[in-house]
């Protein structure tokens, strides 16, 4: 059973269109997570959300990406003007129920820029 | 900052041969250390992982790790590899901060068993 499902789990959109990437927590926690795979690459953290704020940010989350939580349980990753170097997989995680110090990351959602 | 080097990108190796997948950290404070495994096309699978403890950790599929403080390192093995291993390695580090944690990956390792 995957920790968060994420969805979709593909996704391709022209240059310039809107993204939303969706992730849902399987059981009720705190922190939660987006990390980008360029296809070859490493794993990136993108930015970290608790509480619903965000709680740090790296320096590829600029003005173009935002995160929410809308209702309290999708966790989501939007994306306004997709770009060609967007391509990549976006990967959903959680921090377990302290005392855990372990993330738990998602299956992926695979988007392709074209 | 927490940093991960995986020196090695690629390691070929026989199948039933042992294998070492080598991993150092960069921290100044406390750590936790994971290993994660991806299968082709998939998404991230904890495979390890070293909180606090014994140095020696056992993950799943045979593969243990030791927690080497004095040499900043944490090394992944499994004495007799299989077919199904083949996928990438990818090293973490995690600083002790209170109740936020944020992993940080390596570059990642591709384990290839040849048959």
């Amino acid at each position: 059973e995957p920790e968060v499902t994420q969805t979709p789990s593909h996704q391709v959109t022209q240059m310039g269109q809107e993204v939303i990437l969706r992730c849902v927590p399987i059981s009720n926690h705190l922190y939660f997570y987006w990390y980008r795979q360029i296809l070859g690459q490493k794993v990136e953290f993108l930015v970290s959300f608790y509480n619903n704020e965000i709680s740090e940010k790296s320096e590829i989350f600029d003005d173009q990406f935002s995160v929410e939580r809308p209702d309290g349980s999708n966790f989501t990753l939007k994306i306004r003007s997709t770009k060609l170097e967007d391509s990549a997989m976006y990967f959903c995680a959680r921090l377990g129920t302290p005392p855990e110090r372990t993330i738990y990351f998602g299956e992926g959602s695979w988007l392709t820029v074209v | 900052a927490q940093s991960v080097t995986q020196l090695d990108s690629q390691v070929p190796v026989f199948e039933e041969a042992p294998v070492e997948l080598r991993c150092n950290y960069s921290s100044s404070v406390s750590v936790y250390l994971f290993w994660y495994v991806q299968y082709p096309n998939q998404g991230l699978q904890l495979l390890l992982k070293y909180l606090s403890g014994s140095t020696l950790v056992k993950g799943i599929n045979g593969f243990e790790a030791e927690f080497n403080k004095s040499q900043t390192s944490f090394h992944l093995r499994k004495p007799s590899v299989h077919i199904s291993d083949t996928a990438e390695y990818f090293c973490a580090v995690s600083e002790d901060g209170g109740g936020y944690q944020k992993v940080t990956f390596g570059t990642g390792t591709k384990l290839q068993v040849i048959p």
